[in-house]
């Protein structure tokens, strides 16, 4: 049974740059949520969708960042033009249904060096 | 994230030893997660606990939710290095919203 996939696992890119992450979720799962991980600010929630619409977009840092889910096996969280401060480990997640008696499966995540 | 507080920060344990790891929230809580993180890789999740007074088992670990829905503990019982790792703490606090993590428990187990 596939889990959540991100790609790529680790990308290097110059400031500036546009910064594309890539997220599979589970099959049958009708949320997908993004997340943020640094060591000065943990685990953060950027954004969530269910059944492809985005419900909660607070976390997004700032215009730079944008997300979209065409359909319900694919997601992606663009970053445009990229900072150094954007540097992180970013998750996607999925559950079967947004709802606190749900836990989110989580893909293994894109380490993001900006230079 | 600071609704959520986990305690300690890091632990270093003899292998064979119990501990205990704290989730603390600053309100009620609506579900309370707990995962699992080893370092490069992605977060596993272990538990679920909605009900006050709340607990749940799985293999060598047990967590508990207490009556006011605001606090959550994570006992292991005689620890294995394969224990090693963070440990984090999620919360919901509405239905369908709002779900934080804490900052983490880091857990080294000593062969």
């Amino acid at each position: 049974d596939a889990g959540v996939i991100q790609s790529p696992r680790h990308e290097v890119t110059e400031m500036g740059q546009e910064v594309t992450l890539r997220c599979k979720p589970i099959s049958g799962h009708n949320s997908l949520f993004w997340y943020r991980q640094t060591m000065m600010r943990g685990l953060e929630l950027l954004i969530y969708f269910n059944n492809n619409v985005p419900i909660d977009d607070s976390g997004m840092p700032e215009d730079r960042f944008s997300a979209k889910m065409p359909n319900a096996s694919f997601s992606t969280l663009k970053i445009q033009p990229s900072e150094p401060r954007d540097s992180a480990v970013y998750f996607c997640a999925s559950s079967l249904v947004v709802g606190a008696n749900q836990p989110q499966h989580f893909g293994d995540g894109t380490r993001l060096s900006i230079l | 994230s600071q609704e959520l507080e986990q305690s300690p920060q890091s632990l270093i344990v003899q292998e064979g030893k119990n501990l205990t790891i704290n989730c603390t929230s600053s309100k009620t809580l609506y579900g309370l997660y707990w995962y699992k993180q080893k370092y490069g890789e992605g977060l596993i999740f272990l538990m679920m606990l909605q009900k006050g007074g709340e607990e749940k088992s799985h293999e060598k670990i047990t967590a508990k939710l207490d009556e006011k829905k605001q606090q959550s503990s994570l006992h292991i019982t005689a620890s294995q290095p394969s224990h090693a790792g963070i440990y984090l703490c999620g919360a919901a606090y509405n239905y369908g919203q709002n779900f934080v993590f804490g900052p983490g428990t880091r857990l080294s187990v000593l062969p």
